[in-house]
């Protein structure tokens, strides 16, 4: 298993600023993953975030609006730039852990609730 | 890419009934079906999964059935109890360790 700590837990942002959300494992981890939970919505995969290169963006996500990093095994951010109202969402960081064979079971933290008014 | 439906969106059941949720895919090669359980305010959680070398897998009260012909598959949860309540997810990816795409959720409802 994975205890995957976000910060910030939640958050009230202002129309044009930029918050970057952090995620921290507490072991190492091949995959990880940012995805956004739109209130009572499905979980939409944003990105894969890529130990020491670009991250990978689903269609519809562009790295200026949600730019990442993933400067080791443990550890991830995103950004959400320029904030509007339609970016006040959920967002999840999950991870796949090293070592988890087949299971392929992914983990994911508590989220980080943006409201941008 | 894949596209994953999920059907139906919301589920009401009487405590002690079945439920069963119905997933469709679109990528042939998909070989690896999960499904997430979501209650409320919690991080999704995996509560069962089936690769596509199997027909179904059960555990307890909840078993996964893949039909990879037809590109469906579904999750089927007897004896319904209070805590079954939330909403569950499908989703689907050419192999386990990769990016999953999601089904759009249903919201289970178990009545006393």
């Amino acid at each position: 298993s994975a205890v995957i700590s976000q910060k910030p837990s939640r958050d009230i942002c202002q129309r044009g600023t930029s918050l970057t959300i952090q995620c921290q494992v507490d072991s190492q981890v091949t995959m990880m993953f940012w995805y956004r939970q739109q209130p009572g919505q499905s979980l939409t995969l944003i990105a894969t975030a890529n130990q020491g290169s670009e991250a990978t963006y689903e269609s519809g996500f562009v790295i200026d609006k949600f730019p990442i990093s993933r400067p080791n095994l443990t550890f991830s951010t995103l950004t959400v730039s320029n904030m509007s109202p339609e970016d006040s969402s959920i967002y999840l960081c999950s991870v796949r852990p090293l070592g988890q064979g087949d299971t392929g079971e992914l983990f994911f933290g508590e989220g980080s609730r943006l409201t941008v008014l | 890419g894949e596209n994953v439906e999920q059907h139906p969106s919301t589920l009401s059941v009487q405590e002690g009934d079945s439920a069963v949720i119905k997933c469709t895919y679109s990528d042939s090669a998909s070989n690896y079906f999960p499904w997430y359980k979501q209650e409320l305010g919690k991080r999704p959680q995996l509560i069962i999964d089936i690769r596509s070398n199997v027909g179904e897998k059960k555990d307890q009260r909840i078993a996964v059935t893949l039909n990879k012909t037809a590109k469906h598959f579904s999750l089927h949860i007897t004896e319904t109890q209070p805590e079954d309540s939330a909403v569950y997810f499908c989703a689907a990816s050419p192999y386990s360790w990769g990016k999953l795409q999601f089904g759009a959720g249903t919201q289970v409802v178990v009545t006393p």
